[in-house]
């Protein structure tokens, strides 16, 4: 059965904090996405990656930094936590590298932060 | 950049009764459309993926069309359940699975 999944379901930091999130897939799926999503904004993409080692920023990358060291894990990390980066957070996998379009994207649980 | 737009925000259907979930893209240049369902506090569930050269795919109740030519994509649910409520979302893919999403449908169906 495919498998994406992140760290912590819930997580609660303080303003300034550096926090990770952390997401796993067993799908030996090149493409891995961060996505935040908040309510009336919908889904937005924050980062994404092709292959280890790669990243490409998404639509709003701002305050937000991302690590691909092995193909299986997609780290996003938050350098210095603020209160408009309070939302539900969401990893996705899919097949084919940069080139391909062909795949379903497999999404995982979520991570609801919230920073205080 | 592109847009996509999901009509009726929220839907409450009785039990039984055959829906249609409307979703409209901006950008005609699209690789594909997926449809997804999303519990409360839950990840996306995959539903239906279109490809641009396919008018349609179904599975089990679900059937969902593509007219990329206009924009517009509906997913079909025949002889809804309670256990479908959940909202619906439905995203394209214009550049190499990059997704843009729809806000979504929150549909509800009562007994």
């Amino acid at each position: 059965d495919v498998k994406v999944t992140q760290s912590s379901r819930y997580l609660v930091k303080r303003t300034g904090e550096k926090v990770f999130l952390e997401c796993v897939q067993d799908m030996d799926h090149e493409n891995m996405f961060w996505y935040r999503q908040d309510p009336g904004l919908g889904l937005r993409l924050i980062y994404f990656s092709y292959d280890v080692k790669m990243k490409e920023k998404g639509d709003i990358p701002e305050g937000y930094s991302v690590s691909r060291e092995k193909k299986e894990r997609f780290s996003l990390i938050l350098e210095s936590a603020s209160t408009n980066q309070t939302s539900m957070y969401l990893c996705a996998s899919t097949s084919g590298g940069s080139h391909a379009s062909y795949y379903e994207q497999y999404f995982g649980p979520g991570t609801r932060l919230t920073v205080t | 950049k592109q847009e996509v737009t999901q009509i009726p925000a929220a839907l409450s259907v009785p039990e039984g009764e055959n829906l249609v979930l409307n979703c409209s893209f901006t950008d005609s240049a699209i690789y594909n459309l997926q449809w997804f369902r999303q519990d409360p506090g839950k990840g996306l569930t995959s539903l239906l993926l279109i490809q641009s050269s396919q008018r349609e795919q179904t599975s089990g109740r679900l059937n969902a069309s593509l007219d990329k030519s206009s924009g517009r994509s509906t997913l079909y649910i025949a002889a809804s359940q309670p256990g479908d409520s959940a909202t619906y979302l439905c995203a394209v893919d214009g550049t190499a699975s990059k997704l843009t999403f729809g806000t979504g449908t929150r549909l509800q169906v009562t007994l």
